[in-house]
């Protein structure tokens, strides 16, 4: 099993539209959690970090499943700039480094 | 702000030629890293850095070599250029490892011929 795993996509949505990633890890260790946006041969950029009681902002809500080791982010009312790759990053645990994920590619639609 | 500063952003080599990618960073961070990424590969792990003078290997660190003489600086080394090190480069710093945000580099598109 690969330590951060997620489903590439794409997923194509028209604009307005609520879209749901996931995310699952490994390493039960894992303490940090965080998710980027990569747009197209840009370089990645913190969206936002998950805590263990989930947060919002805006229009982005994150969630983070311990028991299950999985962690959510939700996109509503989605707009034409939201079409980026969205990487889910965890910390690998005793060592501290971080651990990337593949990426979700959204695109959204007019 | 300047933020970390890559350069250079393209850069084509020829196999066996050596060059460095130099980073910067001005927000006094002391933990540095260089990632490569390729399609279907994600973001993979050269070397790192936890302050001036300390280094370490990652995930990938074959072909290339690190030196962390200040806090600011983090240069790649690619010894000696293979086509399978044709891929985009980018350079990260953060406040500490693995908790805090990563901040990156523009990153270097580099081809190996």
């Amino acid at each position: 099993r690969k330590e951060v795993e997620q489903d590439p996509g794409p997923f194509n949505v028209p604009e307005g539209a609520t879209v749901a990633f996931n995310c699952t890890y490994s390493n039960s260790a894992s303490q940090s959690f965080f998710w980027y946006r990569q747009d197209c041969r840009k370089e990645p950029k913190l969206l936002m970090s998950v805590y263990s009681s989930g947060n919002e902002d805006g229009r982005f809500t994150a969630q983070l499943n311990r028991a299950s080791q999985y962690i959510s982010l939700l996109i509503r009312d989605s707009k034409l700039s939201d079409s980026a790759t969205y990487l889910c990053v965890v910390n690998a645990g005793n060592n501290r480094k971080l651990i990337w994920g593949l990426g979700t590619s959204l695109a959204v639609n007019p | 702000n300047a933020g970390v500063t890559q350069t250079p952003k393209f850069q084509v080599l020829k196999t066996g030629q050596s060059m460095t990618l130099q980073c910067a960073q001005d927000m006094n961070h002391e933990y540095m890293s260089w990632y490569r990424q390729d399609p279907g590969m994600g973001l993979r792990l050269i070397h790192y850095s936890v302050g001036a003078g300390i280094t370490d290997q990652g995930e990938v660190p074959n072909g290339y070599n690190v030196s962390r003489s200040t806090t600011e600086d983090f240069p790649l080394r690619l010894l000696s250029a293979a086509p399978s090190q044709t891929s985009v480069y980018f350079c990260a710093s953060s406040y500490s490892t693995g908790i805090a945000e990563a901040f990156f580099g523009q990153g270097t598109r580099l081809t190996v011929v």
